[in-house]
């Protein structure tokens, strides 16, 4: 697997809360994402990161917001979470444009 | 808005056969096909991609072919195994972005011993 990971693996929060994934990078690649996914919609691109300090909104953006402060690092907020974000949050790496991209574990995120 | 269309969305074959998936896009800038196999609490892993320059692509049990005119593109595995049991995802490149895919809702692929 590639150099990627995330943080936390598991975590169960109220609604109301703010909520902060990690996604952490030692393949220098320049591009991030972040997906949800649920039964029934595959995976859905929730925002995405083409440098430091460039991101742009996916398909499923409302609720979410992103930073890239370091090459290595995309971090995820959920700014009030809700039950409807209740999901599987992967993260995702690749070196170009239009290429491979290689998934992050995953993050199980319980909003009761 | 772009999307990718992904049938079936539940395959069931005998160990032995030949399993086809067939997913079709909508945006004619698409110009990446990969697919992926996501096993049961596990991470999406591409096992075979094929760029718009290439009509198929094959990697020993796993072929893909890609049919640009119709804008449709087709996984097939053949001699099927327990081990091939799992979700298979189809993407698409979107068009003129800065990069990122459009996948299809996945298909469940069974295969009986």
């Amino acid at each position: 697997d590639a150099g990627i990971t995330q943080s936390p693996r598991h975590k169960v929060t109220e609604t109301g809360t703010p909520v902060t994934l990690r996604c952490h990078q030692t393949e220098n690649h320049r591009y991030m994402y972040w997906y949800r996914q649920d039964p029934g919609h595959g995976l859905r691109l929730i925002h995405y990161s083409y440098g430091v300090k460039d991101t742009d909104k996916g398909e499923v953006s409302d609720g979410y917001s992103v930073s890239r402060s370091k090459t290595e690092d995309f971090l995820l907020t959920l700014e009030s979470a809700t039950s409807s974000q209740t999901s599987v949050y992967f993260c995702a790496i690749s070196p170009d444009r239009v290429s491979e991209q290689y998934f992050g574990p995953g993050t199980r995120l319980t909003v009761t | 808005g772009e999307n990718v269309e992904q049938h079936p969305s539940t395959l069931s074959v005998q160990e032995g056969d030949s399993a086809v998936i067939k997913c079709t896009y909508s945006d004619s800038a698409s110009n990446y096909f990969p697919w992926y196999k996501q096993e049961l609490g596990k991470r999406p892993q591409l096992i075979i991609d094929i760029r718009s320059n290439v009509g198929e692509k094959k990697d020993q049990r796993i072929a893909v072919t890609l049919n640009k005119t119709a804008k449709h593109f087709s996984l097939h595995i053949t001699e099927t195994q327990p081990e091939d049991s799992a979700v298979y995802f189809c993407a698409a490149s979107r068009g003129g972005s800065q990069g990122n895919l459009i996948f299809g809702k996945g298909t469940k692929l069974s295969v009986k011993p």
